[in-house]
């Protein structure tokens, strides 16, 4: 089955620096990739995905980017601010697939200091 | 961003209680999941339904059992848990697999406690 890996764990900025968190998969017929935010004590928010079929995507201050053939995808936060403090969390799944489960990397933990 | 509710938001129980948790959604998704969240973890799916109609139950506990009412409500039976059964419970829903689209999105959970 697939497997997310995702580094690094804990990973702590200076406000207006940039952050970049990256996950591998294990499985070539992934082909969707969601990032979700979780702040404490909420729900994850999926903040940004990518399918297979286009090589990065940006969002005001956050691109994700994907090399499939490497099988890695990575977070790219720019000018990050004190709310971007958050843990982070990649996921895999086949988009279209019959069942639709994610495969979720372990998490990030992003301190934004001011 | 409210579309995916879940009650209650708290829930303290024994090990010889009975409860439920519930999960609404008014997105016109056809698939709903039930994850479970441990502290400093990511989400653990427990059960996928589509169209209503049960997909995936990742050999959970049969302390553990889901319902489906209708497209909108998912429900979750709780009985005779564990104390390690402590954790957020989190209902998600998603566009049905095998459709152009299906981000999850999830339910501000319920906390559960099992004393």
């Amino acid at each position: 089955g697939e497997n997310v890996e995702q580094h690094p764990s804990t990973l702590s900025v200076q406000e207006g620096d940039s952050a970049v968190i990256k996950c591998t998969y294990s499985d070539s017929a992934s082909n969707y990739f969601p990032w979700y935010k979780q702040e404490l004590g909420k729900r994850p928010q999926l903040i940004i995905d990518i399918r297979s079929n286009v090589g990065e995507k940006k969002d005001q201050r956050i691109a994700v980017t994907l090399n499939k053939t490497a099988k890695h995808f990575s977070l790219h936060i720019t000018e990050t601010q004190p709310e971007d403090s958050a843990v982070y969390f990649c996921a895999a799944s086949i988009y279209g697939g019959s069942q639709g489960n994610l495969i979720f990397g372990k998490g990030t933990k992003l301190s934004v200091k001011p | 961003d409210t579309e995916v509710t879940q009650t209650p938001k708290h829930l303290v129980m024994g090990m010889t209680n009975k409860k439920s948790l519930k999960c609404e959604q008014h997105m016109g998704h056809r698939a709903m999941y039930w994850y479970k969240q441990k502290a400093k973890k990511p989400p653990e799916l427990m059960f996928v339904y589509s169209y209503e109609k049960l997909s995936i139950n990742e050999s959970v506990p049969s302390r553990f059992s889901p319902e489906c009412p209708n497209s909108s409500l998912l429900n979750l039976h709780l009985h005779a848990l564990q104390p390690e059964d402590s954790a957020l419970y989190l209902c998600a829903s998603s566009q049905a697999p095998g459709t152009s689209w299906y981000g999850q999105y999830f339910g501000p959970g319920t906390r559960l406690t099992v004393t």
